[in-house]
């Protein structure tokens, strides 16, 4: 079945350290994006990515990184730099380009800092 | 600043009764126009899109877009207990950028 694997469900951080979540996806999808939850919150971009080895900048993206080597792949650093990381993470992908675009998204990662 | 309103709710109705959801927006560029559901702890799910003016249903579900108005909404019809989640508007502009900017959600309690 095509989807949208995220890792891991739950993890727990220490301050000062990243962390890195991982997003794979089997859908041929060439737009990748990430999000953060906040409770009672809308979806806030942090990063997207439209081809492999390229990605731009959404609207939280302080205190995260990304990479895009892979077109089926989408890892997310937290960074120590980030303040205030404890949040519901979720990866999607899409077409990209003019159209619908409907996004599709993994099952969430959830952040705790200890 | 692209900008999609929701409230926030939450929204009451009883089983059986239709739900309205409402969503503005401030891109008159936008065109492309998504309900998704998202269950308390889950992702969310993609409910139905709409582009062009009018309505659009699929089964208990009718979207209904006014351009003119800037304004979406989301109608369930004989809503049910497993309805109540939160509800989140997307709105995509043509061209340029294809992220879609999401509202915050509306809150849908059904009650038996």
């Amino acid at each position: 079945d095509g989807g949208i694997t995220q890792s891991p469900k739950y993890l727990f951080r220490k301050e000062g350290q990243n962390v890195t979540l991982s997003c794979e996806q089997n859908l041929n999808h060439d737009a990748m994006y990430w999000y953060r939850q906040d409770p009672g919150q809308g979806l806030r971009l942090i990063y997207y990515s439209q081809i492999v080895n390229d990605f731009q900048k959404g609207d939280i993206a302080e205190g995260y990184s990304v990479s895009r080597e892979k077109k089926e792949s989408f890892p997310l650093t937290v960074t120590s730099a980030q303040k205030n990381p404890t949040a519901f993470y979720l990866c999607a992908s899409s077409t990209a380009g003019s159209g619908a675009n409907v996004l599709t998204f993994g099952a969430g990662s959830r952040l705790t800092v200890l | 600043q692209k900008e999609v309103e929701q409230n926030s709710g939450p929204l009451s109705v009883p089983e059986g009764a239709i739900a309205s959801l409402n969503c503005t927006y401030s891109d008159r560029g936008s065109q492309s126009f998504f309900w998704y559901r998202q269950y308390s702890g889950k992702s969310p799910e993609l409910i139905m899109f709409i582009y062009s003016n009018g309505d659009k249903e699929d089964g208990r579900f009718t979207a209904q877009l006014n351009k003119a108005s800037q304004y979406v909404s989301l109608l369930i019809r004989d809503s049910q207990p497993s309805d109540s989640a939160t509800y989140l508007c997307a709105v995509k502009e043509t061209g340029g950028s294809y992220i879609p900017t999401f509202g915050r959600g509306t809150s849908l309690i059904v009650h038996p």
